[in-house]
């Protein structure tokens, strides 16, 4: 079974740092890995989609990176931001287990202006 | 827009009454799912569907039903919902499986007295 683990549980900075939110996973037969963010009882916005033959993703300020063998996936923030803050989430798609998502359980980012 | 429909946003029931959860998209999408999300737990599967008439069991289907007779609609259905079925539940889907990113809907918040 899928089990994914994310480091740090919860982080806060000030604003303008770089950051690097980090993501673990169990079973490397995947798909693709997917970062998403989650504001406060909202949805979930999907932010970056790696695919497992891929090394890294990039949109605007953020990059996300995958090493599979590894089950290892980053996410970098650039020059952080207040509206940044949310709740980060990864979730590998994997061919066993019916091909679903399993999610981590999340960063929750504060950026203080 | 391209979007994932969730109705009702809240729902307050009580033990034992039957509701269904309507989930609609709106892109031609052949995979479906449904999440359920915990404080302490996170997100987790309760069902997925490949395609119009294939469903399949998550990692916590107990207590739910789904069909999927067209492609657009992925109806949650609890039959005798219970208090530990409170819950903040989500929607998704996407183009496939391997290849496309997941878009979730807004999100329905059940409480179950």
């Amino acid at each position: 079974k899928q089990e994914v683990t994310q480091i740090p549980a919860a982080l806060s900075v000030p604003e303008g740092e770089n950051l690097v939110l980090n993501c673990s996973f169990t079973d490397s037969a995947i798909y693709n890995l997917q970062w998403f963010r989650q504001d406060p009882g909202k949805g979930l916005t999907s932010l970056l989609l790696i695919q497992s033959s891929q090394r890294e993703q990039t949109s605007g300020r953020l990059n996300a990176s995958l090493d599979k063998s590894s089950g290892r996936s980053t996410l970098y923030i650039a020059a952080s931001q207040p509206g940044d803050s949310a709740t980060y989430l990864c979730a590998p798609r994997s061919y066993n287990a019916g091909n679903m998502l399993t999610f981590g359980g999340g960063t929750r980012l504060m950026v203080k202006p | 827009e391209a979007q994932v429909t969730q109705n009702p946003r809240y729902l307050i029931t009580v033990t034992g009454k039957k509701l269904t959860v309507t989930c609609s998209q709106n892109m031609n999408h052949e995979y479906m799912s449904w999440y359920r999300q915990d404080p302490g737990l996170g997100l987790r599967q309760i069902y997925y569907s490949m395609n119009v008439e294939v469903t399949d069991k998550g990692d916590v289907p107990e207590g739910y039903k789904v069909s999927r007779k067209e492609k657009r609609n992925f109806p949650l259905i609890l039959e005798s919902p219970s208090p530990n079925q409170t819950s903040l539940y989500f929607c998704a889907s996407s183009l496939q499986i391997a290849n496309s990113p997941l878009h979730f809907g807004n999100g329905t918040r059940l409480t179950v007295t």
